[in-house]
């Protein structure tokens, strides 16, 4: 059964760091075409893509925030952590991680980790 | 605004069938695998149908979807008061290299 949780604060301030941590359960980071990636939904409105990384380190990230995030595994650990830079009001959202299946896409998703940035 | 079109609501009665309607572009649907999500309130999103028809094992046959040129659909069928919950569809975006996905819709059962 795979399972993933995010963790990580719930209240940034402007121009800090987020640094979140998905660990995960039920499958391998370093099996062939598996990845995890990073999503976002602020309230009301759609998810966004952010980040993913495969089991062989290749990482892809939006084209729009790439110079802000990084995206890194630690498989020992089956964990994944994404780092998001100068961290704006517009920010705020839900960040789930999410299981990425090379036939069926991202078929299992964290609960959700909702992070406020405000002053 | 998002990359891929749905209406922002859609309804229907009990046993009913309702399609819900994702239209997007070469470089996005035209070209690459559709994906559905059902998302209830206050929850994670569920994947409901991958490379646009299939079903993961334990979604109902209920649900089905179809992809057409530069547009795709999500049915339900014989539709329940636990269907109630927001709809997004997902795809690759070539131009864009990014995910990208609808604004999802709001599926009230009346």
């Amino acid at each position: 059964q795979i399972t993933l949780k995010e963790s990580g604060p719930t209240l940034v301030k402007p121009t800090q760091t987020l640094t979140l941590t998905c660990t995960f359960s039920g499958f391998s980071l370093s099996t062939s075409e598996v990845g995890v990636g990073w999503l976002r939904q602020p309230p009301g409105k759609a998810l966004e893509w952010l980040a993913l990384i495969y089991w062989d380190d290749d990482k892809r990230y939006s084209p729009s925030l790439k110079s802000r995030l990084t995206i890194t595994k630690d498989t020992s650990k089956n964990q994944v952590v994404l780092t998001m830079t100068n961290m704006d009001p517009v920010d705020t959202a839900t960040y789930y991680c999410a299981h990425r299946n090379p036939a069926a896409g991202y078929d299992y998703w964290g609960q959700g980790t909702l992070v406020t940035v405000s002053s | 605004q998002s990359v891929l079109t749905q209406p922002p609501s859609a309804s229907g009665t009990p046993g009913q069938r309702v399609t819900i309607s994702c239209s997007g572009s070469s470089s996005n649907i035209g070209s690459d695998y559709v994906y559905w999500y059902q998302q209830l309130p206050g929850t994670a999103p569920k994947l409901l149908i991958y490379r646009n028809n299939k079903r993961p094992s334990g979604v109902p046959d209920r649900f089905s979807g179809s992809k057409s040129g530069t547009s795709a659909s999500l049915a339900i069928s014989g539709l329940r008061s636990e269907d109630e919950a927001d709809y997004f569809c997902a795809v690759w975006d070539d131009s864009l290299s990014v995910w990208v996905f609808g604004g999802g819709t709001k599926l009230t059962v009346l």
